[in-house]
């Protein structure tokens, strides 16, 4: 089947700890996208990239990083610098960025920080 | 500064009728406006696009309108149905971006 895959689906770090996200998609999409979902707010944009090799950093960019070393792979990193780490993340993907592509969005991982 | 506005309080409605959800904006021009609808503890799927220059969109029992003088999007659920129970997000992409801003999103609860 055709989809984004996200890895793990809980995940629990402990302080000072840096944690990676996987995204996988198999869709054949240029872009990619991470969110953060916390209770009783939208989404934010973490960091976006529209090509291989090439990223940008979205609203809430600090204490994350990420690679796209591939079309098909968007890992995103949760550093020791992030202070509230505690959501609900959101990979996502759309054929290209900003030209009113559907965005498909992956089940999401839960990280809690112990 | 910018603003995506949707109704944080639940809307409750009987089966049947129609679900009507609202999405205002502040200081955006968007190019076009999504929705979304997101079950508890999913990711968002994407239910309809509607551009700037179009006043209305249709998908079965789905209906979205779009007024860029007033700044705001309706969606429409006619027909509800207790499997419409959801939250609802709209989304814009603001003209000269390439990534969309989402709304809090909106719970509808739908009940037999």
């Amino acid at each position: 089947d055709g989809g984004i895959t996200q890895s793990p689906k809980y995940l629990f770090r402990k302080e000072g700890q840096n944690v990676t996200l996987s995204c996988e998609q198999n869709l054949n999409h240029d872009a990619m996208y991470w969110y953060r979902q916390d209770p009783g707010q939208g989404l934010r944009l973490i960091y976006y990239s529209q090509i291989v090799n090439d990223f940008q950093k979205g609203d809430i960019a600090e204490g994350y990083s990420v690679s796209r070393e591939k079309k098909e792979s968007f890992p995103l990193t949760v550093t020791s610098a992030q202070k509230n780490p505690t959501a609900f993340y959101l990979c996502a993907s759309s054929a290209t960025g900003g030209s009113g592509n559907t965005i498909y969005f992956g089940e999401g991982s839960w990280l809690t920080v112990v | 500064s910018q603003k995506i506005e949707q109704n944080s309080e639940a809307l409750n409605i009987q089966e049947g009728k129609t679900a009507t959800l609202t999405c205002n904006y502040t200081n955006y021009s968007p190019a076009y406006l999504q929705w979304y609808r997101q079950d508890p503890g999913r990711g968002p799927v994407f239910l309809l696009l509607i551009r700037e220059n179009e006043k209305e969109k249709r998908k079965e029992r789905l209906k979205v309108t779009f007024d860029t003088t007033l700044k705001q999007s309706l969606f429409h659920i006619t027909a509800s149905q207790p499997a419409d129970s959801a939250t609802y997000l709209c989304a814009l992409m603001n003209s000269g971006y390439s990534t969309l801003t989402f709304g809090k999103g909106t719970m509808l609860l739908v009940s037999p």
